[in-house]
């Protein structure tokens, strides 16, 4: 299994700015995703972060809102950018290694936004 | 479009009542199937994958089983410390498919 740790663990912000949240793996994935859980929901994907070239995003979700970094095998980084109050949520840093196997989660950022 | 069915969305259970939660999906092929169990503040921790109908899996107090419509997870005398939201997932064969979520189960075991 993946252990992945994401940094900062919670957030408060102003409307307007922007955070960005750094996942990191304790071992080479082929696969890395980022995840939204808005209060009392399950997990929506936002993208895939792919190593090496751009993201690809889930529909409802673009590049300009949420910029996805993922410059080697074990690192990414998403950004909530010109946040609203809308934005608030949890989210969440995945790993796996192949679309068989189990994906892992890292322990989530919980983001408010004011 | 793949799609999962939880029930019920929560469940409350004494210490040692055994019970079992369910998942019901769709999808266009099924590549796995996916028990999750999250608790409040925290990331999912995965517990089981599923491949073909008729599969099994056990961990401590709960079974996983699997048919070609449903996922059940038995949760066999539970105790306060599985209390939890319990999320099932799938991921089906079409290409670049991602996991899809259900909304869980919430669970409270009362001692």
């Amino acid at each position: 299994s993946a252990v992945i740790s994401q940094k900062p663990s919670r957030d408060i912000c102003q409307r307007g700015t922007s955070l960005t949240i750094q996942c990191q793996v304790d071992s080479q994935v082929t696969m890395m995703f980022w995840y939204r859980q808005q209060p009392g929901q399950s997990l929506t994907l936002i993208a895939t972060a792919n190593q090496g070239s751009e993201a690809t995003y889930e529909s409802g979700f673009v590049i300009d809102k949420f910029p996805i970094s993922r410059p080697n095998l074990t690192f990414s980084t998403l950004t909530v950018s010109n946040m609203s109050p809308e934005d608030s949520s949890i989210y969440l840093c995945s790993a796996a290694n192949g679309m068989n196997t189990e994906a892992f989660f890292g322990q989530g950022t919980r983001l408010t936004v004011v | 479009e793949d799609q999962v069915t939880q029930s019920p969305e929560a469940l409350r259970l004494q210490e040692g009542e055994s019970s079992s939660l369910n998942c019901s999906y769709t999808v266009s092929g099924l590549r796995g199937l996916f028990w999750y169990r999250q608790d409040p503040g925290k990331g999912p921790e995965f517990l089981f994958t599923l491949y073909s109908a008729g599969e099994e899996k056990e961990k401590e107090r709960l079974k996983a089983t699997l048919t070609k419509k449903e996922s059940f997870l038995h949760i066999t005398a539970p105790k306060p410390e599985d209390s939890a939201t319990y999320l099932c997932a799938v991921r089906g064969t079409r290409r670049n498919t991602p996991l899809v979520f259900g909304k869980g189960t919430r669970l409270s075991v009362i001692a």
